[in-house]
């Protein structure tokens, strides 16, 4: 059984516009909410996060919205660049211990 | 900065056949983690280990095999390889009590 589903699959955006990954979970004890970015030839590398206890976190362009009625979240990324084009993942974990589930990730293209 | 460190990057090996990935961190973090990466299925982890001789199954274990000899080297062995098992694979690493986990380059592996 999936533990964390992602969506959309695939994303085009143009240069300038916002785009917007979402993920759902199942898991209610999950506690600890991480993205991350993946560029072609690297390894994900962790973008931003965001415990339960909170329901957005910004960095710059980029900011998580966290739902725990629903068991949702979503990453918002506001004047997308060319820059940005990589794989995101959401993942979930307890943060009492190391485990980390994936989703199956998002390929996103920013179009100039 | 963690070092996660793969090899070989790159790999060509025929149905049958025996392989082994490497992976060495030297951040001296508990925690290591091989996951294979699928078009579709995002990060699947297959083994992972919270110390020197300590063994985990992760999620799709089926025909791999995993040593971790020291703190910082921890192998994948596919003894048997089948084309099922062509894929990316990662290595990755953890510090106890932090949830970020820092991710090697990736060695892609053909089984023809």
């Amino acid at each position: 059984q999936q533990q964390v589903r992602q969506s959309p699959q695939s994303l085009t955006v143009w240069e300038g516009g916002t785009t917007v990954l979402t993920c759902s979970y199942e898991d209610s004890t999950f506690n600890y909410f991480p993205w991350y970015q993946q560029f072609p030839g690297e390894g994900p590398a962790l973008l931003i996060s965001i415990l339960s206890v909170s329901d957005k976190k910004e960095d710059g362009r980029f900011t998580t919205f966290f739902n725990k009625r629903e068991k949702k979240l979503s990453l918002h990324i506001i004047d997308s660049q060319p820059g940005d084009s990589a794989t995101y993942f959401c993942a979930a974990s307890r943060n009492s211990n190391n485990r980390i589930f994936f989703g199956d990730g998002t390929q996103l293209v920013v179009k100039p | 900065e963690a070092a996660v460190t793969q090899s070989p990057r790159n790999k060509v090996t025929v149905t049958g056949g025996n392989v082994t990935l490497s992976c060495r961190q030297t951040n001296s973090h508990n925690y290591m983690y091989w996951y294979r990466q699928d078009t579709g299925h995002g990060l699947r982890l297959i083994h992972y280990s919270y110390g020197a001789g300590n063994l985990q199954i992760g999620d799709v274990p089926d025909g791999y095999k995993a040593t971790r000899t020291t703190q910082e080297d921890f192998f994948l062995l596919l003894e048997l390889a089948s084309p099922s098992q062509t894929s990316l694979y990662f290595c990755a690493s953890s510090d106890e009590g932090d949830t970020e986990v820092f991710f090697g380059k990736g060695t892609r592996l053909t089984v023809v």
